[in-house]
């Protein structure tokens, strides 16, 4: 069964660093997104991302956010200067076509900023 | 005002028994869908069970089933028969409008199976 995958599973940064998530959804799907999950909390969503560009975001993904996807497979969250409160779980996800109804997750990178 | 509510942060049952999670939601659009995902500790999202709000009958999929109740606004998790396994945490979330719309998730539920 196709699956999203997620590298690395596991990041530690310094702050100020900047830090790339890397997300291969599924090679059919034409939609992405990004979540965020602090550590005890809800999940966040940050953005979506359509036909190449970021088709809603939320007030976290501010100027230290962006994403790309810059070949026919891979979508990418950059955050430029890492702060402390970036340390979260960030989950990428796809859906395919109009109609089908379920957001695939991958299984998430866990971002550590010291 | 809360999109999604779990009201029950933690939960324990025996092993074999059937277990009900509550979700509440609240929106004004007439066209949404409603997700449980579980997430081990090991940290990934399980995607469970979906439901359309246009869908006259309730999704299952296999131990699980999802109990909406439109005029509520509830979208209650049934998992039958639980097993040790089970024991995770449990989000219900929502979309508003289509189906690439974003998911609003609620704060979750731990479930702790008992052996």
């Amino acid at each position: 069964e196709p699956e999203v995958t997620q590298t690395p599973s596991h990041q530690v940064t310094q702050m100020g660093q900047e830090v790339i998530l890397r997300c291969v959804p599924i090679s059919n799907h034409l939609y992405f997104y990004w979540y965020r999950q602090i550590l005890g909390q809800k999940v966040e969503f940050l953005v979506s991302f359509y036909n190449n560009e970021i088709s809603e975001k939320s007030e976290i993904f501010d100027d230290q956010f962006s994403v790309e996807r810059p070949d026919g497979s891979n979508f990418t969250l950059k955050i430029r200067s890492t702060k402390l409160e970036d340390s979260a779980m960030y989950f990428c996800a796809s859906i395919g076509l109009a109609g089908e109804d379920t957001q695939y997750f991958g299984p998430g990178t866990r971002l550590t900023v010291l | 005002a809360q999109k999604i509510t779990q009201t029950q942060p933690g939960m324990f049952v025996q092993e074999k028994e059937a277990v009900t999670l509550d979700c509440t939601y609240d929106t004004s659009d007439p066209s949404y869908g409603l997700f449980w995902y579980k997430q081990p500790s090991s940290g990934e999202m399980i995607f469970l069970i979906y439901q359309g709000s246009y869908d006259q009958q309730n999704a299952t999929e296999g131990r699980y089933s999802l109990n909406f109740q439109k005029a509520r606004k509830s979208a209650n998790l049934v998992i039958s028969a639980s097993q040790l396994g089970d024991s995770a945490m449990y989000f219900c979330a929502m979309r508003e409008g289509g189906s690439a719309s974003k998911i609003i998730f609620g704060s979750g539920t731990r479930l702790s199976i008992r052996p």
